[in-house]
């Protein structure tokens, strides 16, 4: 039971440009939300959280946005750069289980030169 | 440095040839956690300890073990591997709970025949 879901497998955008991931989610009882970058041959690494009490944060380049009612989050990466190419993980969980941490399946980002 | 170190990184067996995947931590942290990662489902939880000698049931736990006897230690156990055990493990750790920003360790890419 997928309860984070991350729809876009891929994306490619250019350097310099936006790049824009996508995550929905079901449970109506997540309310922090994270977001994590994985390069190959190594663990993800942490990027960027929101609580639900906002419905943006802001971490340099990096900006994830939250609407609670579509129960849907991005991460936007303002400009990208070629460093940036990685796979994604959006991550939820609630207050009422915080160690019932669910990932998404992943989105790989390719930023070209 | 501060990190958390899994061995071994690649390790090709048997089915029913038990083994051991051995995750440590400096960090002093509270909380570990093992993953498994897996094509199109992202990362699911495996089992999680939030201190020593407590330890829980992630979303796949079945046939799977852990133990948590000292604070820097989470080693996942394999009593009888089986083929759709083969997957990507990872084991994180944080100061305490899935709420935290959690750190990976490197992976381990575990093959059984």
């Amino acid at each position: 039971d997928q309860q984070v879901k991350q729809n876009s497998p891929s994306l490619s955008v250019q350097e310099g440009r936006i790049s824009i991931l996508n995550c929905d989610y079901t449970n109506s009882m997540f309310d922090y939300f994270l977001w994590y970058k994985k390069y190959p041959a190594e663990g993800p690494t942490f990027l960027i959280s929101i609580s639900s009490i906002k419905d943006k944060n802001e971490d340099g380049r990096f900006t994830v946005f939250l609407n609670k009612s579509a129960k849907h989050l991005s991460l936007h990466i303002v400009p990208s750069q070629p460093g940036d190419s990685a796979v994604y993980f959006c991550a939820a969980f609630g207050e009422y289980n915080n160690n019932d941490m669910r990932f998404g399946a992943g989105t790989r980002l390719t930023v070209k030169p | 440095e501060a990190q958390v170190t899994q061995n071994p990184r690649y390790l090709i067996t048997v089915t029913g040839k038990k083994l051991t995947v051995t995750c440590s931590q400096n960090m002093n942290h509270e909380y570990m956690s093992w993953y498994r990662q897996d094509p199109g489902l992202g990362l699911r939880q495996i089992y999680y300890s939030m201190n020593v000698e407590v330890t829980d049931k992630g979303d796949v736990p079945e046939g799977y073990k852990v133990s948590r006897k000292e604070k820097r230690n989470f080693p996942l156990i394999l009593e009888s591997p089986s083929p759709n055990q083969t997957s990507l493990y990872f084991c994180a750790s944080s100061i305490a709970g899935g709420a935290y920003e959690q750190y990976f360790g490197p992976g381990t890419r575990l093959t059984v025949t």
